[in-house]
């Protein structure tokens, strides 16, 4: 089954500067890639998320890179704020019609702090 | 939030109980998963259901049963509950195909002494 690894474990930036997550994945079928925030004490929440067609996504300061061949993918967050500090987690999965093509699989998830 | 409740939000139970908790959604979506989330472990799948009745085992599925009589509820029963249970668990849907974007409950804090 698919196998997703995220790095790093935490992260901590000042406020302003980038701060950038990596994941990679093991099966080469995936081709979708979702990104998750969570807060302290709530629920993950979608932030971006691409697909195997499109190499690059962006939303404000937030984009998330696509490389299918080094099976990776990253999140980058631009001009860090103190309220992006939570836990991200990476997903990957096999978007289709049925079967076992029904998961996510999340990588173990990146703790960031974001220095006042 | 996708119209999505868990309940109860919070429970506290002792080892060897049974323990049921329960997902609901408002919009009719044909997919429905249970997580837990430990410290360390990121989310990990248990069971999901791709329908009425149809359900299917996750990667820790040891345990834990489901049900799903009606579309919008999904239960996760712990038929004797044990220390290594206590997590958090949350329910999510998928609005699209399997494998697409899931949207995730408030989750149920459950502790078992």
């Amino acid at each position: 089954g698919e196998n997703v690894e995220q790095h790093p474990s935490t992260l901590s930036v000042q406020e302003g500067d980038s701060a950038v997550i990596k994941c990679t994945y093991s099966d080469s079928a995936s081709n979708y890639f979702p990104w998750y925030k969570q807060e302290l004490g709530k629920r993950p929440q979608l932030i971006i998320d691409i697909r195997s067609n499109v190499g690059e996504k962006k939303d404000q300061r937030i984009a998330v890179t696509l490389n299918k061949t080094a099976k990776h993918f990253s999140l980058h967050i631009t001009e860090t704020q103190p309220e992006d500090s939570a836990v991200y987690f990476c997903a990957a999965s096999i978007k289709g019609s049925g079967g076992s093509n029904y998961k996510l699989t999340f990588g173990k998830g990146t703790l960031l702090t974001v220095n006042p | 939030d996708a119209g999505i409740t868990q309940s109860p939000r919070h429970k506290v139970t002792e080892t060897g109980t049974p323990v049921t908790l329960r997902c609901h959604q408002t919009e009719n979506h044909r997919y429905m998963y249970w997580y837990r989330q430990d410290p360390g472990h990121g989310l990990r799948l248990i069971h999901y259901s791709y329908g009425v009745k149809d359900t299917d085992k996750g990667e820790v599925s040891d345990g834990y049963s489901v049900s799903r009589s009606k579309t919008e509820d999904f239960l996760l029963t712990l038929e004797s509950a044990t220390s290594s249970q206590t997590s958090v668990y949350f329910c999510a849907i998928t609005t699209g195909l399997p494998g697409d974007t899931q949207y995730f409950g408030p989750g149920t804090r459950l502790t078992v002494l």
